[in-house]
């Protein structure tokens, strides 16, 4: 099956640093990722999407300028939490599609801010 | 526009006994559904989805739901209950050309007593 890589896992940054996530897809091209946030015990909030060479597309309220995204290859996306606060940590997940199915999942990266 | 209500954030089982997970959606188009399972600071796994052929879906660890397009809904069921199902389960509701963008329920824990 398609399987999605996310890294780190965990990260701990001091305020006022920026933390970069990467999200892979290791055995397929994903012309499209996606990245959520998971607050604890709550669902997942789609933050925004991310088509292959083009500027992603941030849902409403999503500050871009915090979280930048860039997708500059076919099996690559990151996401960089900028200047992080104590209000950014959460658990990040990325997932990715080539369009024709349905996008898989990475394994989500905890992020605490200190 | 798209959502999903998964009616019970908490549901106890007996091990042994029948789960019983309960999802309505909301779709303009065809959609496309899904049930994720999610253990703790774990990323999400695919139990099962539903993509416009058969209308009940036989997924992984013994799961299994059914379309009712009437009734709007993609009910979660297994007959047993294990205590290794004890986890968090997502329903998700996606549009059938835009497979990979997900629209998530608020999610239901799933205990299961001995």
């Amino acid at each position: 099956g398609a399987v999605v890589s996310q890294h780190p896992s965990r990260v701990i940054c001091k305020s006022g640093t920026s933390v970069k996530i990467e999200c892979r897809s290791l055995d397929f091209q994903a012309t499209t990722m996606f990245w959520y946030r998971q607050f604890p015990k709550q669902s997942l909030m789609l933050m925004a999407t991310s088509n292959e060479g083009s500027k992603a597309t941030y849902e409403q309220g999503v500050e871009k300028d915090k979280f930048l995204i860039n997708h500059a290859s076919l099996t690559l996306s990151t996401l960089t939490v900028t200047s992080a606060h104590p209000e950014d940590s959460s658990f990040y997940i990325c997932s990715a599609s080539s369009g024709y199915t349905e996008a898989f999942f990475g394994q989500g990266t905890r992020l605490t801010v200190v | 526009a798209q959502s999903v209500t998964q009616l019970g954030s908490h549901v106890s089982v007996s091990e042994g006994a029948l789960v019983l997970l309960r999802c309505n959606y909301s779709s303009s188009v065809p959609p496309y559904l899904f049930w994720y399972v999610q253990y703790p600071n774990q990323g999400l796994q695919l139990l099962l989805k539903y993509t416009s052929a058969a209308t009940l879906v036989k997924g992984i660890n013994g799961f299994e739901a059914e379309f009712k397009k009437s009734e709007t809904s993609f009910h979660l069921t297994k007959p047993s209950a294990h205590m290794s199902d004890a986890a968090e389960y997502f329903c998700a509701v996606s549009e059938w050309n835009n497979a990979g963008k997900s629209t998530f329920g608020d999610g239901t824990t799933l205990t299961v007593k001995p």
